[in-house]
């Protein structure tokens, strides 16, 4: 199975701080990466596909980026409904697996 | 409105069954895979099934193989997920997925049915 593993597990951002996080696959997978947002209690709700593609609806503060096995998710300017935690997943083949997630929090 | 509804979670013992359903409506049932993703508390997402357009194609993950059943009703538009032998590891919020453009992406997601396993 690919290990995902995100970094950092925890980060403490204000309203309008430029946010990044990273997501690494122990194999190559291409662009197979999916980026998820979570609230508590509430499903987990596709952020980004395929690295860079934003999924219908999502805000254009939201934007991925890499390739192969590292990659990166960035919020431009952090809004209050953004703190939440952060999953990159990827779908390159079977089983799917998920990193362990980032969690946004208020500074 | 895609609209995915489980039911069919609760308290089980070990090596107990439970059979979760998904309803979907707001969308062409036939056209999408579905998959079911499971998170237990404080950790990230796991998958757990998934099943193809007419159901031609299957897969588990390792740890439920010969334990779960997927299946799906195009006439009905549903889904379910036949859970035998449970164990104590199986609890968890189980949510049922509709993936398109990709077997794999995760486009929408159920609000989820809890699973708990305990004698």
């Amino acid at each position: 199975d690919i290990q995902m593993t995100q970094s950092p597990s925890s980060l403490s951002a204000s309203v309008g701080d430029r946010v990044t996080m990273t997501c690494r696959a122990n194999q190559v997978i291409g662009t197979y990466l999916n980026w998820y947002q979570q609230k508590p209690g509430k499903a987990p709700n596709l952020l980004i596909y395929a690295a860079s593609t934003l999924q219908s609806g999502v805000p254009s503060r939201f934007s991925g980026s890499g390739s192969g096995t590292d990659f990166t998710l960035t919020i431009s300017s952090l809004q209050p409904e953004d703190f939440a935690t952060y999953y990159c997943q990827h779908s390159y083949n079977t089983p799917p697996t998920f990193g362990q997630g980032t969690k946004v929090e208020m500074k | 409105e895609v609209q995915l509804v489980e039911s069919g979670g609760g308290l089980a013992q070990p090596g107990g069954s439970l059979r979760l359903s998904c309803a979907a409506s707001g969308f062409t049932f036939s056209t999408y895979n579905f998959n079911w993703v499971r998170q237990a508390p404080g950790r990230g997402p796991e998958w757990v099934s998934y099943i193809s357009l007419s159901g031609s194609t299957i897969y588990y993950t390792a740890s439920v193989k010969g334990r779960f059943t997927i299946s799906r009703d195009d006439a009905r538009s549903i889904v379910y997920l036949q859970i035998n032998s449970l164990r104590v590891e199986d609890a968890a919020v189980y949510y049922c997925v509709a993936s398109g453009g990709g077997i794999y992406r995760f486009n929408h997601w159920g609000q989820g049915t809890q699973v708990a396993v305990s004698s």
